[in-house]
């Protein structure tokens, strides 16, 4: 399974566009590149998943280069509620987190 | 059925009992994964089936730790003479083909 490093920990502010950079460079041909969002004492949520280029949804976007050693998941003008750990997941399977990046956004 | 559902949402037992938990998942998913998180971490993988199948169980954390699917429908996952450092929160998800995974709300477990 590929390993993922991503910063522990990140700040912004209300509005603000966030990119969170998730590293794996062992990612194996088949893998999916897959974000997940979760809040205190609720289960993990999926944000969006991507093979190359990029992918866009309602919540987030997901920019992968092409040589797919690494992902960055795009939040567009945060708020308040996207206050959470958030989660890269890099796989077939894609079920193994790791320790995700705590963002914090502030007023 | 609008999700995944787990019982008990909470669990208080004393060291050394077993414990047994429900997971009901989204009714079309053929994919079932039980996790265990404890504070500050990420959840961390234990089991999976696919249908009535576990098809990985090699992460379990012991032989005290079990699951079980057994129509291919909901789950169970049982917990044999518990310690203290099982104290966690376990959460069940559900995917069809793996693609997008939905989770449970969890079940925390306390061992006193």
């Amino acid at each position: 399974l590929a390993k993922t490093t991503q910063p522990i920990s990140m700040d912004s502010y209300e509005g603000q566009e966030v990119n969170i950079t998730c590293s794996h460079n062992n990612i194996a041909t088949n893998d999916y590149i897959t974000w997940y969002q979760q809040f205190p004492s609720q289960g993990p949520r999926f944000i969006i998943q991507g093979y190359k280029t990029k992918v866009t949804n309602e919540v987030a976007s997901l920019f992968i280069p092409a040589d797919r050693k690494s992902s960055t998941l795009s939040l567009p003008r945060v708020s308040l509620s996207d206050t959470a750990v958030y989660y890269c997941l890099v796989g077939v399977q894609n079920f193994v987190f790791g320790p995700g990046t705590r963002l914090s956004v502030l007023p | 059925d609008t999700g995944v559902s787990q019982n008990p949402r909470h669990k208080i037992t004393k060291r050394g009992q077993n414990v047994t938990f429900r997971c009901d998942p989204i009714s079309e998913h053929n994919r079932l994964y039980w996790y265990r998180q404890t504070l500050g971490q990420g959840p961390e993988f234990l089991t999976y089936f696919q249908n009535e199948a576990q098809l990985e169980k090699s992460r379990l954390l012991s032989d005290r730790f079990s699951a079980e699917r057994p129509k291919g429908s909901f789950s169970t996952l049982e917990i044999q003479r518990t310690e203290q450092g099982d104290s966690a929160m376990y959460l069940c998800a559900s995917s069809h083909q793996g693609i997008e995974a939905f989770f449970g709300q969890g079940t925390r477990l306390t061992v006193v």
